[in-house]
C-alpha cells in the first residue's frame, strides 16, 4: 500500500505563478483533507472533502482551490501564488471523519 | 467554532522520566473526538492516541495515556519511560462527530526535547 502520497516534494515559485499539488491515497478513504503548516506552528485546514464531488472550505481557504472529481484524487490548486503561502503542505485523508487520519509526507512550498 | 489551546510551547524531560503535555479545547457540543499526533524531525504526522468522548475510560496506547476531564475540557498527554525517540512536536487535535462536519483542529503544538 503506497497509503497517501504527495507530489512535488518541494517547488520554489514566483509571485504571481501558479501551480497544482497532487495528493492521492489508495485506501479507498471517503474523507481527504488539505492543511499548512507554517514555521513552528500547528496545522491550519484549508480545504475537505467528504467525497467524490463534494468540497468545502477550512480555516484559511483564500488563494486555493480544490476539486474531488474521483475518490483517490484531490489536487490543490494555487492560483496567483503570494509570498504568505509559503507553508508546508500536508494532505491527508481517512475513511470517516472520527477516525486516525493518514499523512502524506508534506510539500514545501517557498514563493519568492 | 471549536478552538484548540496548547499552552506550553517547549518542554524538556530527562530520558526515562514521565512527562505530561497538555492541552485544552473549547466547544459548545457534546459529541466529538480528541487526538495526540506526534511530528519528528522527520516531518512525518504520526497518530499517537485517539479518545472518544462519550466514552469516560481514558485512552491509552502502550507508554502513552490521557487525561480526559470531559466538564474541565482538558485532554492531558502523560509520556512515561520517556525516551529519545520521543523527541517531536506533539498536536493536540479535535474533530466534531457531526457527519460532514469532523473536520480536524490542530492546536499551536508542544515541543518536546528528551535529554539523554
Amino acid at each position: 500500500n503506497a497509503g497517501v502520497t504527495q507530489t512535488p516534494k518541494f517547488r520554489i515559485l514566483k509571485i504571481g505563478q501558479s501551480m497544482t499539488l497532487q495528493c492521492a491515497q489508495d485506501m479507498n478513504h471517503n474523507y481527504m483533507y488539505w492543511y499548512r503548516q507554517d514555521p513552528g506552528m500547528g496545522l491550519k485546514l484549508i480545504y475537505y472533502s467528504v467525497g467524490a464531488g463534494i468540497t468545502d472550505k477550512g480555516e484559511v481557504p483564500n488563494g486555493y482551490n480544490v476539486s474531488r472529481s474521483t475518490t483517490e484524487d484531490f489536487p490543490l490548486r494555487l492560483e496567483l501564488a503570494a509570498p504568505s503561502q509559503t507553508s508546508v503542505y500536508f494532505c491527508a485523508s481517512s475513511y470517516w471523519g472520527g477516525e486516525k487520519l493518514f499523512f502524506g509526507s508534506g510539500t514545501q512550498l517557498s514563493v519568492l | 467554532a471549536q478552538t484548540v489551546t496548547q499552552s506550553q510551547p517547549e518542554m524538556s524531560v530527562q530520558e526515562a522520566e514521565t512527562v505530561t503535555l497538555s492541552c485544552t479545547y473549547d466547544t459548545s457540543e457534546n459529541n466529538y473526538y480528541l487526538f495526540w499526533y506526534k511530528q519528528p524531525p522527520s516531518r512525518q504526522m504520526i497518530l499517537v492516541i485517539r479518545q472518544e468522548a462519550y466514552k469516560q475510560q481514558n485512552a491509552t496506547e502502550n507508554r502513552f495515556s490521557v487525561n480526559f476531564q470531559k466538564a474541565a475540557k482538558s485532554f492531558s498527554l502523560k509520556i512515561s519511560d520517556s525516551q529519545l525517540g520521543d523527541t517531536a512536536m506533539y498536536f493536540c487535535a479535535f474533530a466534531l462527530s457531526n457527519f460532514g462536519n469532523e473536520k480536524l483542529t490542530f492546536g499551536t503544538g508542544t515541543r518536546l526535547t528528551i535529554i539523554p
